[in-house]
C-alpha cells in the first residue's frame, strides 16, 4: 500500500518567517494530495490540496508544490503567525477516498 | 450547518468488552470514512462507505472490528473483545461523494481500553 513519510516531525519558527514541510510517497499512482491542520484536541481540517496534474497551488499564505518524478510534495507557509501553530499532516491517495497520512509535523510559531 | 458529530467523545472500557462508536455525517454526504489515530501519528484508514455499502474495508485490522451504515447516513463502528492496543482516537469523516472531495472530520471518540 501507499507509504507517506513526513519531515520534519517538529518545526519551530519565528513569527513572520516561513515554514516548509516535506512529504514523500511511495505509490506513483497517487493522484490526490491534501494537507490537514490539527490544533490541539481538535479535528483535522483541510487547508489545501493538490492533484497530480498540477505542479503548484497557492492560497494566500500557504502553497503546496508537487514533484511527481521525485514523488514528493511540500507545504509552504509564509509570514507565519501564532495561530499557525498546530500539527500539520500530509496525505496521499490513489483512489480519491483512502487517504494515507504522514506522521505529522508539530509547528510552533514563536512570538 | 452542523458538521460531523461523533458520540461518545470519550469511552473507557475494560479489556474484553464490546464497544460501539457512532458517527453522524454532514447531511447529504454520501461518502463516510472511519480512521484511527494513535498518539503522535497521522490518521490510519479503516473503512469507507458509499451510501449503505462498505466500498473498502481493507483497513480494518482484524475481524473484531466491524462497521455498518444501514440507512446511508449514521454509521456505527463496532469493536468486539477490545484489547489495550485498540486504545486510540477514532475519527469519522464524510464527503459529498468519492472523487477527491474534501473529507470533513468529526471531533473523534477517544477510546481507552484498560
Amino acid at each position: 500500500g501507499e507509504n507517506v513519510e513526513q519531515h520534519p516531525s517538529t518545526l519551530s519558527v519565528q513569527e513572520g518567517d516561513s515554514a516548509v514541510i516535506k512529504c514523500t510517497y511511495s505509490d506513483s499512482a497517487s493522484n490526490y494530495f491534501p494537507w490537514y491542520k490539527q490544533e490541539l484536541g481538535k479535528r483535522p481540517q483541510l487547508i489545501i490540496d493538490i492533484r497530480s496534474n498540477v505542479g503548484e497551488k497557492k492560497d494566500q499564505r500557504i502553497a503546496v508544490t508537487l514533484n511527481k518524478t521525485a514523488k514528493h510534495f511540500s507545504l509552504h507557509i509564509t509570514e507565519t503567525q501564532p495561530e499557525d501553530s498546530a500539527v500539520y499532516f500530509c496525505a496521499a491517495s490513489i483512489n480519491d477516498y483512502k487517504l494515507s497520512f504522514g506522521a505529522g509535523t508539530t509547528v510552533t510559531v514563536r512570538a | 450547518g452542523a458538521g460531523v458529530s461523533q458520540t461518545p467523545s470519550n469511552k473507557v472500557t475494560e479489556k474484553g468488552k464490546y464497544v460501539e462508536l457512532r458517527c453522524d455525517p454532514i447531511s447529504g454526504h454520501t461518502a463516510l470514512y472511519w480512521y484511527r489515530q494513535s498518539l503522535g501519528q497521522g490518521p490510519e484508514f479503516l473503512i469507507y462507505f458509499q451510501g449503505t455499502g462498505a466500498a473498502d474495508d481493507s483497513g480494518l485490522p482484524n475481524d473484531r472490528f466491524f462497521a455498518v451504515r444501514p440507512e446511508g447516513s449514521v454509521s456505527t463502528l463496532k469493536i468486539q473483545r477490545t484489547e489495550r492496543g485498540d486504545s486510540a482516537v477514532y475519527l469519522c469523516a464524510s464527503s459529498t461523494q468519492q472523487g477527491g472531495n474534501e473529507q470533513f472530520f468529526g471531533p473523534g471518540t477517544r477510546l481507552t481500553v484498560l
